[in-house]
């Protein structure tokens, strides 16, 4: 597609349970972004793919959270056993390389019951 | 932790009127970057002004840089309702890739 598509738009689920998000980027786009934004903050950053590696995971708070990217393009962020401070919008971005503005999906919006 | 920090944290004008939102950091900078995000979506890229420039402009918006003082601005002209929205400001420390590290943004509320 012609955008950064993320899917799913909204998920609910119970706490301790797993989730999956997943970022499709632009294509040809090697720079891969994940951020988490909690109401009325700003954007909290998670981890940096380059390719399929990520030199910098730095952001991810916890080891429940991982992520990994597939051929260069499709990413998944795992949250396992979730708790309810997981709560926020998951927001994926991708750029040409990673010193170039980046282009946002529209995010997960992530609600633990 | 947050880099940039706006201001004013929410702005209400009428359309036609001007709007500037200001971002201060604490760190030198590559450059720095200003984001819109509607309301529910994605955050999509205004500008992006690096240390050895003072001001750029695009259409309506004109972005200034004081690196001394360690703070920007962004100015948009004849404000529209469409221009309703959160600006973030996002620094960026190194040419190449680093962290995008952003505030927590200005609320513009555009009144018709």
């Amino acid at each position: 597609g012609a955008g950064v598509s993320q899917s799913p738009s909204n998920k609910v689920t119970e706490k301790g349970k797993d989730v999956e998000l997943r970022c499709d980027p632009i294509s040809g786009h090697t720079a891969l972004y994940w951020y988490r934004q909690s109401l009325g903050q700003g954007l909290e950053f998670l981890i940096y793919f380059q390719g399929n590696s990520a030199p910098d995971k730095s952001g991810l708070p916890s080891d429940r959270f991982s992520a990994e990217r597939t051929g260069g393009s499709v990413s998944t962020l795992t949250i396992q056993r979730t708790q309810q401070e997981d709560s926020a919008v998951y927001l994926c971005a991708s750029s040409f390389d990673g010193s170039q503005p980046q282009h946002f999906g529209d995010g997960t919006r992530l609600s633990i019951l | 932790s947050q880099q940039g920090e706006e201001d004013p944290q929410a702005l209400s004008i009428q359309e036609g009127e001007n709007a500037t939102m200001n971002c201060s950091y604490k760190t030198s900078i590559n450059n720095l970057q200003w984001y819109r995000q509607n309301s529910g979506r994605g955050l999509v890229h205004l500008i992006l002004i690096r240390s050895n420039e003072r001001e750029k402009h695009s259409g309506r918006l004109r972005v200034t840089l004081d690196t001394s003082k360690k703070s920007s601005s962004l100015l948009i002209t004849a404000s529209r309702a469409a221009d309703t929205a959160s600006y973030f400001c996002a620094t960026q420390k190194n040419s190449g890739y680093s962290t995008l590290t952003f505030g927590k943004g200005t609320m513009l509320l555009v009144s018709p």
